[in-house]
């Protein structure tokens, strides 16, 4: 099925750990962008691309790597986790022009102890 | 300044009502799309409802009606005939095409009850 797919669903990491949360689109769309959700606060943005080899910062981007080598795949790194970085992660992508809204990945969970 | 303002934290409907849920946008752009989604306890993000600036008559996707007053830049959501289901978060989004930088603006959202 087209749509974008995240992974893991789940996750549990130590403080220190790194990791990769993956997401991958199938429609062909130019831009994408990680998402974080916290209690109370809606999605503040991380980082976005607005297409492959090109990324930017978003409103929270410490602690957080990203990249874009193709067009498909968008991977969030956390570099050290710590546990303000628990929270639930959305990978969101679409095409460029403002007709198009985004379609959401499930969502990430992540806890960081 | 805010470029999505959604100034209700919690409602509450009767189940079969109607139901407003407000917001305000902030753009000087001639050419923006607005949205609106919904994410149940389930956590998933769900797209109801599209409008372009450019659209004179307000969007409908079944019981989902958008109310775009333009000049007012307010782009309200009603939900008609709610039902139990409905009980969700909803945010309202703004598309911008600048040059660069960010594209995409949420409000905080809304969470709406639906009491049987």
């Amino acid at each position: 099925n087209a749509g974008v797919t995240q992974t893991p669903k789940f996750q549990v990491l130590k403080t220190g750990q790194s990791m990769t949360l993956q997401c991958a689109q199938d429609m062909n769309h130019e831009y994408m962008s990680w998402y974080r959700q916290d209690p109370g606060m809606g999605l503040r943005l991380i980082h976005y691309s607005v297409g492959a080899g090109i990324t930017d910062q978003g409103e929270v981007p410490n602690g957080y790597n990203v990249s874009r080598s193709t067009t498909e795949d968008f991977p969030l790194r956390l570099l050290s986790a710590a546990p303000s970085q628990t929270s639930v992660y959305f990978c969101a992508s679409s095409y460029s022009s403002p007709n198009y809204g985004y379609t959401f990945g499930s969502g990430t969970r992540l806890t960081v102890v | 300044a805010q470029k999505i303002t959604q100034t209700q934290p919690g409602m509450f409907v009767q189940e079969k009502e109607a139901v407003t849920l407000d917001c305000t946008y902030d753009t000087s752009d001639q050419s923006y799309g607005l949205f609106w989604y919904k994410q149940p306890s389930s956590g998933e993000m769900i797209f109801l409802i599209y409008q372009g600036s450019y659209d004179e008559q307000n969007a409908t996707e079944g019981r989902y009606s958008l109310n775009f007053q333009k000049a007012r830049k307010s782009a309200n959501l009603v939900i008609s005939a709610s039902q139990l289901g409905d009980s969700a978060m909803y945010f309202c989004a703004m598309r911008e095409v600048p040059n660069t930088g960010n594209q995409f603006y949420f409000g905080t959202g809304t969470s709406l009850t639906v009491i049987p």
